[in-house]
This record gives C-alpha cells, structure tokens and sequence, in this order.
C-alpha cells in the first residue's frame, strides 16, 4: 500500500516571500500521480498543481512549483511571492496509474500554512 | 458548470439516528469518491464507483455505512445507527477515468452525531 508523508504540520511565511512544503512517499509503482490540494476554511478541496511521474520535468502552475525527486520519493511545492490568501491546509495525495481509469487518492496528514504580513 | 453538489452542508442528528447525505458529481464524470476527514485520521476514502458500480468499498468502516449509486448523477451515503464516533466532513468527488486523475471536490458536509 502506498503512504505519504507530510512533516511539518504548521509553516509560516511572510507576504511575498517563499515557502516550500515537503512531502514523501513510498510506493513500489513506478507510474503514479502526485496532486497538492489546498483546503481554506471553506474546506472546499482545491487542487494547486499535479505531477505526472513519467515526466521528468517539475510542474508549475503561476506562483505555485513542485519539486519532484522520483528516486527519492519526494514532492515538495514551492509558493513564491506568497499571498495571504494561500494561507490554508496543504495536503499532498497520491494516486496510482491506471490506463484508462481512475483510482483513489491517497493523502498526507496536511500542513497548516500560515501567511503573515 | 455547477461543479459537485453535496446536501446537506452541516448535518446535526442524534445517536441512533439514520443519516443520508447526498452527492451529484460533475456531469460527465464517470467516477465518484466518497472520503470522510478527522482530525484523528485525517483524509481517507469510504468507497467509490466507475459508471455507477462500487469498485472499492474496503474503506467502509462497518456495516452501517452504506452507499448507492442509482444512477450517473445522484449518490447518497448513509449511516443507520450513527454513532458519535461519526462525526465528520464528508467529502464527495468526482473525475473522469481518461484523465490524470484530477478528483474535483464537493464542499463537503459536516456530520455531527451527539
């Protein structure tokens, strides 16, 4: 079975800087999507950017990156120029690769991002 | 489009009590999630259904939980006795088996069982 692994369960940053949220994973697939979704207070899952593993090239998505390290099984994501209304629940989730279909995703415990002025 | 519906939003009943909530999934899609969050163990899924048949159902935690599908854009999960113990958002989302797997989310509902 695959878990993630999502370790810090609080970040802060200042407007305008940079943070990044770390996730791991374990999986013994070798094609499989990576998401990060983002859950304000309105709890409404929103999904920030996703990351095919048969690409080698990180995803971007505006202000929001990933870092992907396949052989390290490591998904991180990067906000630049951070906003105050980023401030939010962050989870990473797996899912496998099927062709054609669709399977469940698999999520991180979350991190609180938090944006200060 | 309208993205996915769930009803009700915020659901108060008593122990004991049987609970229904709701899910219409994007038009199209042809497969729905359902996935309960708690503080406790966080985001995990219940079940979910390709073309309206339960594919996965080992995340239904005991027989009280049930879920149907009767047909592409209604679902309903229900809990007969509820127990506080369910207390809970759960979420509903739907995709389409073609693409990268993006899950769009409904906004949940909020289950408390006093």
């Amino acid at each position: 079975a695959q878990t993630v692994t999502q370790s810090q369960p609080e970040m802060s940053v200042q407007e305008a800087e940079t943070v990044t949220l770390s996730c791991t994973y374990d999986t013994s697939e070798s094609d499989y999507y990576l998401f990060w979704y983002k859950q304000p207070p309105s709890r409404q899952m929103i999904l920030v950017i996703r990351q095919e593993a048969y690409k080698q090239q990180n995803a971007t998505e505006n202000r929001f990156s990933v870092n992907f390290q396949k052989a390290a099984k490591s998904f991180s994501l990067k906000i630049s120029d951070s906003q105050l209304g980023d401030a939010a629940m962050y989870f990473c989730a797996y899912s496998s690769y099927l062709t054609g279909t669709a399977s469940k995703l698999t999520f991180g415990t979350g991190t609180r991002l938090q944006v200060t002025l | 489009d309208a993205g996915v519906i769930q009803s009700p939003r915020h659901e108060v009943t008593e122990m004991g009590q049987e609970v229904t909530l709701r899910c219409k999934p994007i038009s199209g899609h042809d497969y729905l999630f359902w996935y309960r969050q708690t503080m406790m163990r966080g985001l995990e899924l219940l079940i979910y259904f390709n073309n309206n048949v339960p594919i996965d159902d080992s995340g239904m935690p005991e027989d009280r939980f049930s879920a149907k599908m009767p047909n592409a854009s209604f679902s309903t999960l229900k809990i007969q006795p509820s127990e506080p113990r369910d207390s809970a958002v759960y979420f509903c989302a739907s995709t389409v088996g073609y693409t990268y797997n993006e899950q769009f989310f409904g906004p949940g509902t909020r289950l408390t069982v006093l």
